[in-house]
């Protein structure tokens, strides 16, 4: 089958560096994405990785390791509106489906 | 201004009556998606569309249609079939079914009386 692994919480303090992890089991796939979400709100997209390696966006960066079915994203000088839940999706080369991960939830502490 | 809209953003409807969700983007993009999303869950796949007058089902489409008949337009409809219909309901968009960066809507929360 085709799954997403995140740690379900992350808790880390305002200007410190977080990572949060993501495990796929997947026959094919385009890329792997992440997305934010805060509470009561829609998804917004952060970064995308295509190939492997490191994609940085401002404070936020992705990685990606097909030989390894694994894929981080990094947030940098953490901030209190960073507190939110993250989300690694794919979509599957066979059918063009897109699947998420259940998300982990940042708690960002002053 | 372009985006995706859904309307309502709140929804009560009595036990085994269907409803109908809309969702509209003017993104001018092929792709659009359902998804539903559960108290502290992740997303999961109802029904997508990669282009007009097609659709396929995603991981949970018993008791939930669709239509796509046209580009800016996928409403989802909830029937009586659907056991456990309250939640969050998530309409997204994309360029094409191979794009990963998907636009959502503000969301649509079904409560079933």
């Amino acid at each position: 089958g085709q799954s997403l692994e995140q740690p379900s919480e992350v808790t880390a303090v305002e200007g410190a560096i977080v990572q949060i992890n993501c495990t796929y089991q997947t026959s094919g796939f385009y890329g792997l994405s992440w997305y934010q979400q805060h509470d009561g709100g829609a998804p917004t997209f952060l970064s995308y990785n295509a190939l492997d390696g490191l994609e940085e966006t401002g404070r936020f960066s992705s990685f990606l390791s097909r030989s390894d079915s694994y894929g981080y994203l990094l947030l940098q000088e953490l901030q209190m509106k960073d507190s939110a839940s993250y989300f690694c999706a794919l979509i599957n080369t066979g059918g063009f489906k897109t699947i998420f991960g259940a998300g982990t939830r940042l708690f960002v502490k002053a | 201004d372009g985006g995706i809209t859904q309307s309502p953003k709140y929804l009560f409807r009595k036990e085994g009556q269907n409803v109908t969700l809309s969702c509209e983007q003017n993104l001018n993009h092929d792709a659009m998606y359902w998804y539903r999303q559960d108290p502290g869950q992740g997303l999961r796949l109802i029904y997508y569309s990669q282009i007009v007058n097609d659709f396929q089902k995603g991981d949970i489409a018993e008791g939930y249609s669709v239509s796509r008949e046209k580009k800016e337009s996928f409403p989802l409809t909830v029937t009586s079939a659907q056991k456990n219909p309250t939640a969050f309901y998530l309409c997204a968009s994309s360029i094409d079914g191979t794009h990963n960066e998907q636009f959502f809507g503000p969301g649509t929360r079904l409560t079933v009386l």
